[in-house]
């Protein structure tokens, strides 16, 4: 259980163009994800949490315009780097947020899609 | 002072041994930890996670949690090759949202 896709899993595009990716939990409905980015060495850094019928909450830093969030379902959300650029080129990857435990001790555990390499040239 | 503390490594284990990694928090209304694994190139792995102060075993690992001193570890006990990773400790408070350490590089010797 707890498995989540995402599409592309690579994709390069030329600089000035948009890219979507997709995020999908496939076995459980998540009200919530979330979507980060990774350069090469470095840890995640959360980008923003996406939550199922409402607009996504960006971390600081984060330019909500650029880097479109939509989450119409529970069980997909989307990101869409628009107008990108060559120092956009990272790994983003999402994760969906499982619920487990009682009603009364809720539990949440994150498991994160595959990963979606960009480059863009 | 980093909120999620790891040590970089390398650690270098030999196969069969166990594997010690550390993690310290600066939270103290920290609520959940867990413990993912990952691979070069690839997305994290959720390998193990804990909520309440003491032992958590799963199969080879282990995972003890002492919220007194801020405190989260991971065992990985009969260590395989396959076992060499970053390994990534993170903790959410009340907002859910995960805070990853820098992560520990392992490296199990055959």
């Amino acid at each position: 259980g707890a498995v989540v896709s995402q599409h592309p899993s690579r994709v390069i595009c030329k600089s000035g163009t948009s890219v979507k990716i997709e995020c999908r939990s496939l076995d459980f409905q998540a009200t919530t994800m979330f979507w980060y980015r990774q350069f090469p060495k470095q840890s995640l850094m959360l980008m923003a949490t996406s939550n199922e019928g409402s607009k996504a909450t960006y971390e600081q830093g984060v330019e909500k315009d650029k880097f479109l969030i939509n989450h119409a379902s529970l069980t997909l959300s989307t990101l869409t780097v628009t107008s990108a650029h060559p120092e956009d080129s990272s790994f983003y990857i999402c994760s969906a947020r499982s619920t487990s435990g009682s009603p009364l001790t809720p539990s949440y555990e994150q498991y994160f899609g595959p990963g979606t390499r960009l480059t863009v040239t | 002072q980093k909120e999620v503390e790891q040590n970089s490594g390398p650690l270098s284990v030999p196969e069969g041994a166990i594997a010690s990694l550390n993690c310290t928090y600066s939270d103290r209304g920290s609520q959940s930890f867990f413990w993912y694994r990952q691979y070069s190139g690839k997305s994290p792995e959720l390998i193990m996670f804990i909520y309440s102060n003491g032992d958590k075993e799963d199969g080879r690992f282990t995972a003890q949690l002492n919220k007194a001193s801020q405190y989260v570890s991971l065992l990985i006990r009969d260590s395989q090759p396959s076992d060499s990773a970053t390994y990534l400790c993170a903790v959410t408070t009340w907002t859910e949202k995960l805070t990853f350490g820098t992560g520990t590089r392992l490296t199990i010797i055959p």
